[in-house]
């Protein structure tokens, strides 16, 4: 089982250019995460999908976009890379709302330069 | 959601009970308190929740005292491989949405 796969592992990225970074998960959960992790912040979320079809923004969203077309694919969208979102990205899913537990990908790590 | 307060780091010998503190003063009656780990350059890994009860697995035990606004996790018997970042969330249940909101966590550091 593969539970939740990002890609890519690693990028390095120009400023002004757009970038994808892809999730998917094998467990059909309803709903999905991004967040960001930086050096002495923790985690962030940025968006979130409580199903397919529907998204939200969390605490972090400005730059990013998020679509959620089907149950599996969650893909974070950066529409023109700046240097402050070098960051580490982590994917997460859940069963659904409520008291449910999340799980996470490895993360990708992107550089903006 | 809750706002948590934890120990920005802590030490514990390898093979000793590690005890890691949360204050959470303001939960409400319907918040419950999960705990997190991240060992370095990996995502987050559920360790365990509860509401009100002690709650134990096979990875640790959470105390929750009595009015709610601490809690407790414990491992029982650290190994080297539970160095990590453990994070202490309160959400509420049943909410609009599952998203979990992370603080800095508490940085264990299991001795040899």
């Amino acid at each position: 089982i593969a539970g939740i796969t990002q890609a890519p592992t690693s990028q390095i990225l120009a400023a002004g250019r757009r970038m994808t970074l892809r999730c998917t998960q094998d467990m059909r959960h309803n709903a999905m995460y991004w967040y960001r992790q930086d050096l002495g912040l923790g985690l962030r979320l940025i968006h979130y999908s409580n199903t397919a079809g529907t998204t939200g923004k969390g605490e972090v969203p400005d730059g990013y976009s998020v679509s959620r077309a089907n149950t599996d694919d969650f893909p974070l969208t950066l529409a023109s890379a700046v240097p402050s979102q070098t960051s580490v990205y982590f994917c997460a899913s859940s069963e659904g709302t409520g008291n449910s537990i999340a799980f996470f990908g490895q993360g990708t790590r992107l550089t903006v330069v | 959601d809750a706002k948590t307060t934890q120990p920005t780091s802590m030490d514990c010998a390898e093979g000793r009970a590690a005890n890691l503190p949360c204050n959470h003063s303001t939960i409400s009656g319907n918040e419950y308190v999960y705990w997190y780990r991240q060992i370095h350059s990996q995502g987050p890994q559920y360790i365990i929740h509860g509401l009100k009860n002690n709650e134990t697995n096979e990875m640790a035990s959470l105390i929750i005292t009595e009015d709610r606004k601490s809690s407790t996790l414990i491992l029982p018997h650290a190994t080297l491989r539970d160095t990590a970042v453990y994070y202490c969330i309160v959400r509420k249940y049943g909410g609009a949405t599952n998203k979990l909101i992370f603080g800095t966590g508490t940085l264990l550091a299991v001795q040899p």
